[in-house]
């Protein structure tokens, strides 16, 4: 079946610095990618839709110029989280949703990212 | 606007128990699919089922099935004879509209099965 992977899995980094995570897509192409921010005991919260090859859309709330998103291929998007504080630890989810999809989504294992 | 509350935010049963999970939606789409998905402590999300507007047939999968009632806007999963493995958090989702793969989630529901 399709399969998305994260990397890293789970990141450690200090605050002020920036982390890099990806979301590929392995046996399909992914037109649309999507980020998720989930805190601890608490639901999934749409930050920004990722389309290939244009600007990602970014939700309510959710600041663009600090988490960076590209989407370079069909089969890879990225979240960099800049300038990271503690505040930004969470664990972050990608989906992908394949060519000609109409509500087939598979979700990536999520990176968890603590900022001391 | 589209929500998706999941009123139990905990429930412990014990093993062999059946329990059910509650899950009720606004939308103004005449269109839309409704998911559930589970996350074991390990975090991934798995996939269980999705679910379209317009097919209100309850399904049966092994011990799990789902309850659509669109005219309570609900969308209820049951899992009969709940074994420890069951355990997790259990997020009922929907579609933001038909030809869009944004889910909105609900607040999920922490699942605990004793043995």
């Amino acid at each position: 079946g399709a399969v998305v992977s994260q990397h890293p899995s789970w990141v450690i980094c200090k605050s002020g610095t920036s982390v890099k995570i990806e979301c590929r897509s392995l046996d399909f192409q992914a037109t649309t990618m999507f980020w998720y921010r989930q805190f601890p005991k608490q639901s999934l919260m749409l930050m920004a839709t990722s389309n290939e090859g244009s600007k990602a859309t970014y939700e309510q709330g959710v600041e663009k110029d600090k988490f960076l998103i590209n989407h370079a291929s069909l089969t890879l998007s990225t979240l960099t989280v800049t300038s990271a504080h503690p505040e930004d630890s969470s664990f972050y989810i990608c989906s992908a949703a394949g060519q000609g999809s109409t509500g087939e989504l598979f979700f990536g294992e999520g990176s968890r990212l603590t900022v001391l | 606007a589209q929500k998706v509350t999941q009123a139990q935010t905990e429930i412990s049963v014990v093993e062999k128990e059946d329990v059910t999970l509650d899950c009720v939606y606004e939308t103004r789409d005449t269109t839309y699919y409704l998911f559930w998905y589970k996350q074991p402590p390990s975090g991934e999300l798995v996939f269980l089922i999705r679910r379209n507007s317009f097919d209100e047939q309850n399904e049966i999968s092994g011990r799990y099935s789902w309850n659509f009632q669109k005219s309570t806007s609900s969308f209820n999963f049951t899992i009969t004879a709940s074994q420890v493995v069951d355990s997790a958090v259990y997020f009922c989702a929907l579609s933001e509209n038909y030809n869009t793969d944004k889910l909105i989630f609900g607040t999920g529901t922490r699942l605990q099965v004793f043995p």
